[in-house]
């Protein structure tokens, strides 16, 4: 059965103390890891997919790394406006289609 | 573009009540979905369509129906609402060809069922 863990599942920085969120999981046949940020009352938003292991992307303070067994998201330097909760995801290729498995989250606040 | 939209914000209901959640989106997708989110959960799937014409249950699909007459609209209906069908609850689409296949969220319905 997939497995999407997220750690912490809170965490709290002040602004500009760099940190990671870590997306462990087991899925058989990975067709790709999701970032979402979802702000309180909001839709998730979507931030990256990453493919295979190696892989990076960035955007602004953010960047997402994957390995066979997890993901994390870097924060560099964050500001309080980085707050938010930060949702990870897969999809995997079977007959449940495009379907994506989330995890719990990391609520991030990050003070000034 | 709207994106993905959805009606209503809010919803009280009695249980027993039925109701119909809409969902909407303006980018052609096929691909479309349902979600509640509840706290300590996160987020699960009730439904999903791979385009008009086609739906299969998700994780959590007691209770609820589906159907997709076009590609824009894919509402979700609550049969006999449950206190246990409290929740929020997220419509999302995305592509289902050329690689980049992220889902795109509504902004959410806020269901209470007394």
């Amino acid at each position: 059965e997939d497995q999407v863990t997220q750690s912490p599942e809170a965490l709290r920085l002040q602004e500009g103390e760099s940190s990671s969120l870590n997306c462990s999981y087991t899925v058989s046949g990975l067709r790709g890891l999701f970032w979402y940020r979802q702000d309180p009352g909001k839709g998730p938003e979507f931030l990256f997919t990453l493919y295979s292991a190696g892989e990076e992307k960035e955007k602004e303070r953010l960047k997402a790394t994957l390995t066979k067994k997890e993901s994390f998201l870097h924060i560099t330097a964050p500001k309080p406006e980085d707050s938010a909760t930060y949702l990870c995801a897969v999809r995997r290729g079977s007959n449940s289609g495009y379907a994506l498995n989330f995890g719990k989250g990391t609520s991030l606040l990050v003070t000034p | 573009n709207a994106g993905v939209t959805q009606t209503p914000k809010f919803q009280v209901l009695k249980t027993g009540q039925s109701m119909t959640l809409q969902c909407a989106q303006d980018m052609n997708h096929e691909y479309m979905s349902w979600y509640r989110q509840d706290p300590g959960m996160g987020l699960r799937l009730i439904h999903y369509s791979v385009g008009a014409g086609i739906t299969d249950q998700g994780e959590v699909p007691n209770g609820y129906n589906v159907s997709r007459s076009t590609t824009e609209d894919f509402p979700l209906r609550l049969l006999s609402a449950a206190p246990s069908q409290t929740s929020v609850y997220f419509c999302a689409s995305s592509r289902t060809s050329g690689g980049a296949n992220e889902q795109f969220f509504g902004p959410g319905t806020r269901l209470t069922v007394l």
